[in-house]
């Protein structure tokens, strides 16, 4: 099992430009999870799928902020357009429900260190 | 309110001694707990994870205490090692009824095992 997979695992871009983080959860899993790193902040729940669909989305900061989960091996965040305060760790995670048990433990990727001069 | 910038508070330690980190969750409706470790420059790490109709769950070296009363939660490491020097986050989640697969996380705890 090759764990959550992102891409890229570094990016630095300028203020203004498009970014796009990627994700394929563990095969299997049918929640998916985008969460944001800061020191400021900590570690924030930015939205989350089930079976492809986003179910809650009140972390996402500002319109700017996008994601989709077009099948189930596969998301995208997107930052259009960037700003230097959108500069964090962005980790994907991915869990699986087990028969009537509601939550369980969230698989985390590696993460995209994002930097916006 | 929001800290202006994140402190994070640091557990020393010496190698094989028992370490204990705590946790105080915030919501008296959660049920559902999961102690995370960070390691430099990787994801988190699931750990164990402990339900709310249980107050003690031991994995491998690891024990997770859970007291509801006042709403903390602990994470005991036996015999720590030099491996064990990570970021450790504790999460809950609580039941809405509806959308109930969110995590909240804490600010985490440095654990720093000396040699």
């Amino acid at each position: 099992d090759a764990g959550v997979i992102q891409s890229p695992r570094h990016e630095v871009t300028e203020m203004g430009q498009e970014v796009t983080l990627r994700c394929k959860p563990i095969s299997g899993h049918d929640y998916l999870f985008w969460y944001r790193q800061t020191m400021m902040r900590g570690l924030e729940l930015l939205i989350y799928f089930n079976n492809n669909v986003p179910i809650d989305d009140s972390g996402m900061p500002e319109d700017r902020f996008s994601a989709k989960m077009p099948n189930a091996s596969f998301s995208t965040l997107k930052i259009q357009p960037s700003e230097p305060r959108d500069s964090a760790v962005y980790f994907c995670a991915s869990s699986r429900r087990r028969g009537q048990v509601r939550i369980n433990e969230q698989f985390f990727g590696p993460g995209t260190r994002l930097t916006v001069l | 309110g929001e800290s202006v910038g994140l402190h994070l508070p640091t557990l020393s330690v010496q190698e094989g001694d028992n370490s204990i980190i705590n946790c105080a969750y915030s919501n008296s409706a959660s049920d559902y707990f999961i102690w995370y470790k960070q390691e430099s420059g990787k994801g988190p790490q699931f750990i164990i994870d402990i339900r709310s109709n249980m107050d003690k769950r031991q994995g491998q070296r690891v024990t997770v205490l859970l007291n509801k009363t006042v709403k903390h939660l602990s994470l005991q490491i036996a015999a720590t090692q030099p491996g064990d020097s990570a970021v450790y986050f504790c999460a809950e989640n609580t039941y809405y009824g509806g959308a109930t697969n969110k995590l909240i996380f804490g600010t985490g705890t440095l654990l720093a095992v000396q040699p």
